[in-house]
């Protein structure tokens, strides 16, 4: 079955740029039936919809990020990355990477989460 | 932006109790409402998508319904495992806005 994992730092510094990649296995980021997606969740809080991108690049962000989100594709890794620019201690959340699917937008997989602290 | 708005926030209910659950868009989102279940420090997990339609392996205690701004979640009859956390979404446009969640507890 389809699994996705994601990967990085999990302190990053004030204004610094957090760096997550996600990892897919059992599937493929080519697939036009899929968004993949990035969604985090503060500690405590609620979830958030931060984007996705599509098979032929095609992006999608949340507007409250989308000045500092970058969400890319490597096929030949079968993963995609998400990148936040001049991060604050606002930005420390469980970020989750996910499959959302093409039709209904149902996020119908989801990695286990990786923390990530924003602190000096 | 898309608000969502659910209610309760927190819900204490027994095993075997009937539960419903509620979430209002701010405008129409035709049937592009979508439940997720979220247990303490996992994933959330897709219950129900398009409104009333059951994931794949989800218990058919569980089921969705509404259209256009409102929308309920219902499990029919609470089952010790499902005490967690209850999540709706609209998938209609972007941002996919998420409802603040709705935690059932055990009372």
């Amino acid at each position: 079955q389809v699994q996705l994992q994601e990967s990085g730092p999990g302190l990053v510094k004030p204004s610094e740029t957090l760096s997550l990649t996600c990892t897919v296995s059992g599937g493929s980021v080519s697939s036009g039936n899929y968004y993949w997606s990035w969604i985090r969740q503060p500690p405590g809080k609620g979830l958030e919809w931060i984007g996705y991108i599509y098979y032929t690049g095609s992006t999608n962000f949340n507007p409250s990020l989308k000045s500092r989100v970058t969400i890319s594709l490597d096929t030949s890794k079968n993963q995609f990355s998400l990148k936040l620019s001049s991060v604050t201690a606002a930005d420390t959340a469980v970020y989750y990477c996910a499959r959302r699917r093409f039709g209904d937008g149902a996020v119908d997989i989801w990695g286990q989460g990786t923390m990530v602290t924003v602190s000096s | 932006d898309i608000q969502m708005t659910q209610s309760p926030s927190s819900l204490s209910a027994s095993v075997g109790d009937r539960v419903t659950i509620a979430c209002r868009a701010s405008q129409s989102i035709s049937s592009y409402l979508n439940w997720y279940q979220q247990k303490p420090g996992k994933a959330p997990k897709l219950l129900i998508y398009a409104t009333s339609s059951l994931q794949s392996g989800v218990p058919s205690r569980f089921s969705g319904s509404g259209s256009g701004t409102d929308f309920t979640l219902t499990i029919s009859s609470l089952q010790p495992e499902d005490f967690a956390t209850y999540y709706c979404q609209q998938s209609y446009s972007t941002p996919h806005t998420f409802g603040q969640g709705t935690k059932l507890e055990i009372k």
